[in-house]
């Protein structure tokens, strides 16, 4: 199992320039969410979705697409980037379900995506 | 809406010290709670969790206990290692799916 995948690791990107985070799990969950991570703020739900077709706004959603045509994908698009972007992307999956059954609602993250947009 | 805080950091300590990092939280329902651990330039994994009330989870020597009185999930350690050193995150989940997480406690310790 390889986990959550998230590409590319690092990017550089010019005001106003557009770009897609990849997010692939191979688990077969059917919950998906992004985060970002900022210093002192912890981190703060982006997008989120419970099943392939299903998506849904988080805290900070502003400047921010998804779509989910598979359940094994969850990419982040950003429109037009800004400085305030400027941070590290988490994707994160999970199985939703009964509180007994087991890796139910944990979630697993990918290794992060650090942006810097100038 | 949902909110967990968590004690303000960064919290360091010697070797073999006691750890406790505080976790409250405010949520409609009944959540699920959990404790993460980020090491250095990775991401988040599951340290422990606790899905109903006076749950103790535990893993690698930690413990936390889900006080609903409380409403707290705090994180203990009666020995800590260097290897410890990482940033630690509570947070709760509901039925609804959506995750709320702290801000993060930075423990360093020092040998």
């Amino acid at each position: 199992n390889a986990g959550v995948t998230q590409t590319p690791k690092f990017q550089v990107l010019k005001t106003g320039q557009s770009m897609t985070l990849q997010c692939a799990q191979d688990m077969n969950h059917e919950y998906m969410s992004w985060y970002r991570q900022d210093p002192g703020m912890g981190l703060r739900l982006i997008h989120y979705s419970v099943g392939a077709g299903i998506t849904d706004q988080g805290e900070v959603p502003n400047g921010y697409n998804v779509s989910r045509s598979t359940t094994e994908d969850f990419p982040l698009r950003l429109l037009s980037a800004a400085p305030s972007q400027t941070s590290v992307y988490f994707c994160a999956s999970s199985y939703v379900g009964e509180r007994g059954r087991s890796g139910a609602n944990v979630l697993t993250f990918g290794a992060g995506s650090r942006l810097t947009v100038l | 809406g949902n909110s967990v805080t968590q004690m303000e950091g960064p919290v360091t300590l010697s070797e073999e010290a006691f750890l406790t990092i505080n976790c409250t939280y405010t949520a409609t329902g009944y959540p699920s709670l959990f404790w993460y651990v980020q090491y250095p330039g990775e991401g988040l994994q599951l340290l422990l969790k606790a899905t109903k009330a006076d749950d103790k989870g535990s893993n690698k020597g930690f413990e936390a206990t889900y006080r609903k009185e409380t409403t707290s999930f705090h994180l203990e350690k009666g020995s800590v290692q260097v290897s410890d050193s990482a940033v630690y995150f509570c947070a709760l989940r509901t039925n609804a799916g959506k995750s709320t997480f702290g801000d993060g406690t930075t423990l360093t310790v020092k040998p």
